[in-house]
C-alpha cells in the first residue's frame, strides 16, 4: 500500500506565500496529484506532477522529487478563500486512475 | 457538461434502513470512483470501476455494501442495512485522463 503524510494543520497571513508539504512511500509511483476542497464542498483537482520538477500554474505550484519521496504545493500572494484544505494523492502503476489521498492539510488564512 | 452528478444531496435514515446513493459520471469518461469522507478516516476509495467493470472493492467496508455500474453512465452504492458509524459524506468521482472530477457528494446520517 501507500503511505502518505501531510501536516493536519497550517496557518498563513494574507498576502504570504505558503508551503504544504507532503511524503509519500510507494512502489510503482506513477504520480503525484493535489487537490484543494473547501469546507463542505468536493475536492477539486490543482496540479498533477509525474517527473521531478516544479509545475507552476499562477499563484499556485506543486514541486516533485520522486528519489525523496516529497512533493510540496506553494500557494503565492496568499487570498482568504485559499482557507481549505488541501489534499495530497499518489497514483500507482497496474492501478488505472485510482488516487491514494494522504489526511489533507487544513490551511487557514488570516487577515 | 454538468460535471458529476449524485443524488440525493442529503439523506437521512434510521439505523436498518437500506440506502441507494446514485451517480452520473461525465460523459465519456471510462472510470468511476465511490469515496467514503469523515473526519477521522479522511477521504476512502471504496471501489472503483473501469469501463463499467468493478476492478477493486478492497476499500469497500463489508458485505453490507455493494455497488454496481449497469452501463457507462450510472452507478449506485447501496448499503444495507444502514448503521450510525456509516455517517459520512459519500464522493463520486468520473476520470478519463489524469485528473478526477468529483461530484458535489451525499452527505448520510443514519440515526
Amino acid at each position: 500500500g501507500q503511505n502518505i503524510d501531510q501536516p493536519t494543520e497550517m496557518t498563513a497571513t494574507e498576502g504570504a506565500i505558503v508551503q504544504i508539504n507532503c511524503t509519500y512511500q510507494t512502489s510503482g509511483f506513477n504520480g503525484l496529484f493535489w487537490y484543494q476542497q473547501h469546507a463542505g464542498e468536493a475536492p477539486t483537482f490543482l496540479s498533477y506532477n509525474v517527473l521531478d520538477g516544479l509545475e507552476e500554474k499562477g499563484r499556485f505550484s506543486s514541486f516533485l522529487s520522486r528519489s525523496k519521496g516529497y512533493s510540496y504545493l506553494l500557494l503565492k500572494e496568499l487570498q482568504m478563500k485559499d482557507s481549505a484544505s488541501y489534499l495530497c494523492a499518489v497514483r500507482v502503476h497496474n492501478a488505472g486512475n485510482m488516487l491514494t489521498f494522504g489526511g489533507g492539510t487544513r490551511l487557514m488564512v488570516k487577515p | 457538461d454538468a460535471g458529476v452528478i449524485q443524488s440525493p444531496r442529503h439523506e437521512v435514515t434510521e439505523m436498518g434502513q437500506e440506502v441507494t446513493l446514485r451517480c452520473k459520471p461525465i460523459s465519456g469518461h471510462d472510470y468511476l470512483f465511490w469515496y467514503r469522507q469523515t473526519m477521522m478516516r479522511g477521504l476512502e476509495l471504496l471501489i472503483y470501476f473501469n469501463n463499467n467493470v468493478p476492478i477493486d472493492d478492497s476499500g469497500m467496508p463489508e458485505d453490507r455494501f455493494s455497488a454496481k455500474m449497469p452501463n457507462a453512465s450510472f452507478s449506485t452504492l447501496k448499503i444495507q442495512p444502514s448503521e450510525p458509524r456509516d455517517s459520512a459524506v459519500y464522493f463520486c468521482a468520473s476520470s478519463h485522463l489524469n485528473e478526477q472530477f468529483f461530484g458535489p457528494g451525499t452527505r448520510l446520517t443514519v440515526l
